[in-house]
């Protein structure tokens, strides 16, 4: 069975800051993709960011980076120079070999930047 | 450009009535998801449509059912509504045959609606 582990229920960093928000994952598949999604407190599920696990560089996309460490079954988000508007909840999430697979949430992580 | 439309945003229903959640998925998009995500909760996996054939099914209660119509729209419906069943409920769709953002086929990005947040008193 996948399961992905987010240890972080909350954090709070100081804006300009950059931030890594922890998950880890389980999974017996040797094919599988890793996305972090943001929730703003509006409620909408905003993506991210994508890692397939074939996939040798980490992933970027703007402020954005996932620290894959496949060898330690890890997906970091790493935002750099945090912005207010980057308080929300995220969550790390991943789908498993098949590509009609669904995916699978972790418990997510509240980031709160302060000013 | 175009994104998952989910209709009702907010609805509010007493126990035991019923509740239809529509989804309309970005054009193109041959799949279609439903999670249910309750307060403080991570979103949860209720089932999935691919070509208008059910492809998966999750922790979906027997209370509920779901189909795709040919126009790939989607229908949640929920009978005898439980004060538990209060929750946002989200419709994703991605593109099997057309995988876009360019992250190449395998990764299967799930564009996810706003969401239909329902109450039920």
């Amino acid at each position: 069975a996948q399961k992905i582990t987010q240890t972080q229920p909350g954090m709070f960093v100081q804006e300009k800051e950059a931030v890594t928000l922890d998950c880890t994952y389980d999974t017996s598949d040797q094919s599988y993709g890793l996305f972090w999604y943001k929730q703003p407190s509006s409620g909408e599920m905003i993506f991210l960011i994508y890692q397939g696990s074939y996939d040798e560089q980490n992933a970027t996309e703007g402020r954005y980076s996932l620290n894959f460490q496949k060898a330690r079954k890890s997906a970091n988000l790493v935002i750099s120079a945090s912005q207010l508007g980057d308080s929300a909840m995220y969550f790390c999430a991943m789908r498993g070999g098949d590509r009609d697979d669904k995916i699978i949430f972790g418990k997510g992580t509240r980031l709160h930047i302060l000013p | 450009a175009a994104g998952v439309i989910q209709s009702p945003r907010h609805l509010i229903k007493e126990k035991r009535e019923t509740a239809t959640l529509k989804c309309y998925p970005i054009p193109r998009h041959d799949t279609v998801y439903w999670y249910q995500q309750g307060p403080g909760q991570d979103p949860q996996f209720l089932i999935s449509f691919y070509e208008k054939m059910q492809s998966d099914k999750g922790s979906i209660p027997d209370r509920f059912s779901a189909q795709q119509f040919s126009d790939y729209h989607s229908e949640l419906n929920m009978s005898s509504l439980e004060l538990g069943d209060s929750a946002l409920y989200f419709c994703a769709s991605s593109s099997l045959s057309y995988p876009d953002r360019g992250y190449g086929s395998g990764a299967n990005v799930l564009t996810f609606g706003a969401g239909s947040r329902l109450t039920v008193l």
